[in-house]
Formats: structure tokens, sequence, C-alpha cells
């Protein structure tokens, strides 16, 4: 069985400031794909960034990079000079590269306030 | 361009009746996906199409789920002798079709079973 876990349901941050969200995940694949994505109140799921099992380095969008561990099965969130449009559920998630179906955490909901 | 769309945004129905959610997804795209989002969960996976058949049902709970893709671009689900436990958002999502390729989500569809 393959499964995310995010150990988090709840974190807070002051604006301006770093948080990081943690997930682990199990597979007994060695080609995978992992994702973080930000669901605010309205629903949408929005992708905030993706990272290559094969790719040693990191993946960076603008505030937001990751800190992949891959013998440890470890992906955490860091999202930087945080901001008030940023409060919303993450999710972290998976597919391999022979199932295409996303195994989602239960999610991490992040409130950043003034 | 036009993002994955959802209809209806929002479906109340009684017990027992049958109900259809439509999935549009962003043109050009191969892959579409359907997954249930329960309150405080993340999404499970139900079916996944490659063009216009089924490649993965696996997560269909039972047979009273089903869904069809017959032109390969816009997906009905559909859901018979609805339960109070099918009760959820459904959403669904698109990609190019790779493995490991980013899947876009539409705002998904909220089923209440009454």
């Amino acid at each position: 069985a393959q499964t995310v876990t995010q150990s988090q349901p709840e974190m807070s941050v002051q604006e301006a400031e770093t948080v990081t969200l943690s997930c682990t995940y199990d597979t007994s694949e060695n080609n995978y794909y992992l994702f973080w994505y930000k669901q605010p109140p309205s629903r949408q799921m929005i992708l905030v960034i993706r990272q290559e099992a094969y790719k040693q380095q990191n993946a960076t969008e603008n505030r937001f990079s990751v800190n992949f561990q891959k013998a440890a099965k470890s992906f955490s969130l860091k999202i930087s000079d945080s901001q008030l449009g940023d409060t919303a559920m993450y999710f972290c998630a998976f597919c391999t590269n022979s199932g295409y179906a996303l195994n989602f955490g239960k999610g991490t909901s992040l409130l950043v306030t003034p | 361009g036009a993002g994955v769309s959802q209809t209806p945004s929002n479906k109340v129905t009684e017990k027992g009746k049958y109900v259809e959610l439509r999935c549009d997804p962003i043109s050009g795209h191969t892959a579409l996906y359907w997954y249930r989002q329960s309150l405080g969960q993340g999404p499970e996976f139900l079916i996944y199409f490659q063009g216009t058949g089924a490649a993965d049902d696996s997560g269909l709970p039972n047979d009273r789920f089903f869904a069809v893709r017959p032109e390969g671009s816009v997906s009905t689900l559909k859901i018979q002798r609805t339960e109070r436990g099918d009760s959820a958002v459904y959403l669904c999502a698109s990609s190019l079709g790779g493995a490991g390729d980013t899947q876009y989500f539409g705002p998904g569809t909220r089923l209440t079973v009454l």
C-alpha cells in the first residue's frame, strides 16, 4: 500500500515569517513524483510545487521550496515571507511512474495571521 | 486559457435518486481523473481515463458508481441509488497524459444526499 502522512493537522504563522509543512510517504517504487497542492476555501485545488524523485535538486517556486529526502521518504514544504493569501489547506501527494492516480495526505490547515 | 470546469457546483438530492456530475477538462488534455473528497480528508481517487477508455477504475467504491468519456473530452460521473454516505465534494482533474504530469483540478461539485 502507498500512503502519505501529514502529521500537522493545523499550523499558524505570522505574516512575513517562514513556515515548514511536513510530509512523509511510503512506497516500494523507485520512480515517482511528488506534489504540494493548496486548497483555499473556494475548493479549487491549485498546484504549488512539483518534484521528480529522480532529481536530486530540490524544487523551488518563488517563495515556495521543498526539502526532498528520498532515503527518509520525506517531502516538506517551506513557505518564506508568508502572506495572508497563503491561508489554505495544503495537501501533499504523490504518484508513481506506473500508476497515474494521486495519493493524497489528509492535509495541513495553514493560517497566516497579520 | 480555460481551466477545468465542473457542473453543477452544488447538487442536493434525496436518498435513492440518480445523479450525474459533469467535467469539462482543459482542451488537449488526454487524461482525466475523478476524485472524491470527504469533509476533513484529502481527495481519494475514483477513476482515470486515457482518451475515451477507463484506464483505471480501481477506486470506484461499488457498482453504483460509473463514469464515461465517450468522445475523449467531457466526462460524466454517474451515481445510482444515492446513499447519504455518498455526500462529498467530487473533484475532476485533467493532465497532458504522461506519468507524473501535473493534474489541474476543477472547482468540484458538492453533492449532498438527504
